[in-house]
């Protein structure tokens, strides 16, 4: 799988977007962009996932480069409870059952 | 809806002796994966499990091991207990086909003393 480079931290302000950026420089071309976040102590959670088209659902935007060397998950609005650690995740294929590899993921701190 | 069922939710164990963690997927899930987040660390891969047959295993020391039971629930089970295995230990569950998406229980908090 390939590595993703995350920044440590980030801060935003409580209703302002958050995009979380991330590099997947050596991905590959049957590999996905996963996202997942972990609320302090509580189970990760998915957030969406894309392999080159931009992908949207109810919890946030996703952006992939065309080069897909990099993406950035949006939160659009985000709120206090957005408040997490969000991994960025490369994987293979979606609909098979491999694991996934945490990296150090980017602390999000929303503030009012 | 249903959630991923773990118990229990806290345990303390002291050195040497043996933990079981349960886990139960969501209905109709045939797949359970097991992770072990140290304090400060993240998740890292144990082992997974698909219609009951092992499909993956990553750092899971030879101390600890896992089935699939005929009802999909999962079992985690640590021997000769060590300090360093005091860690959160979550289950998640996904359906074949929609693996892009794990389910992740509440984890149980080991504490070895």
């Amino acid at each position: 799988d390939a590595k993703t480079t995350q920044p440590t931290s980030m801060d935003c302000a409580e209703g302002r977007a958050a995009n979380l950026p991330c590099n997947h420089s050596t991905i590959s071309g049957n590999e996905y962009v996963y996202w997942y976040r972990q609320i302090h102590s509580q189970g990760p959670q998915y957030i969406i996932h894309g392999l080159k088209n931009n992908e949207t659902n109810e919890m946030a935007s996703l952006i992939i480069t065309e080069d897909r060397k990099s993406s950035t998950l949006i939160l659009p609005h985000a709120t206090l409870r957005d408040t997490a650690v969000y991994y960025c995740i490369v994987r293979a294929r979606p609909d098979n059952t491999d694991k996934l590899i945490f990296g150090t993921g980017t602390r999000l701190q929303v503030f009012p | 809806a249903a959630g991923v069922i773990q118990s229990p939710r806290h345990l303390i164990k002291e050195k040497r002796e043996t933990a079981t963690l349960k886990c139960y997927p969501i209905p109709r899930h045939d797949t359970v994966y097991w992770y072990q987040q140290g304090p400060g660390q993240d998740p890292q891969f144990l082992i997974s499990f698909y219609e009951k047959m092992q499909s993956d295993k990553g750092s899971i020391p030879d101390r600890f091991s896992a089935q699939q039971f005929s009802d999909y629930h999962s079992e985690l089970n640590m021997s000769s207990l060590e300090l360093g295995d005091s860690a959160l230990y979550f289950c998640a569950s996904s359906l074949f086909g929609q693996g892009y998406e794990q389910y992740f229980g509440p984890g149980t908090r080991l504490t070895v003393t």
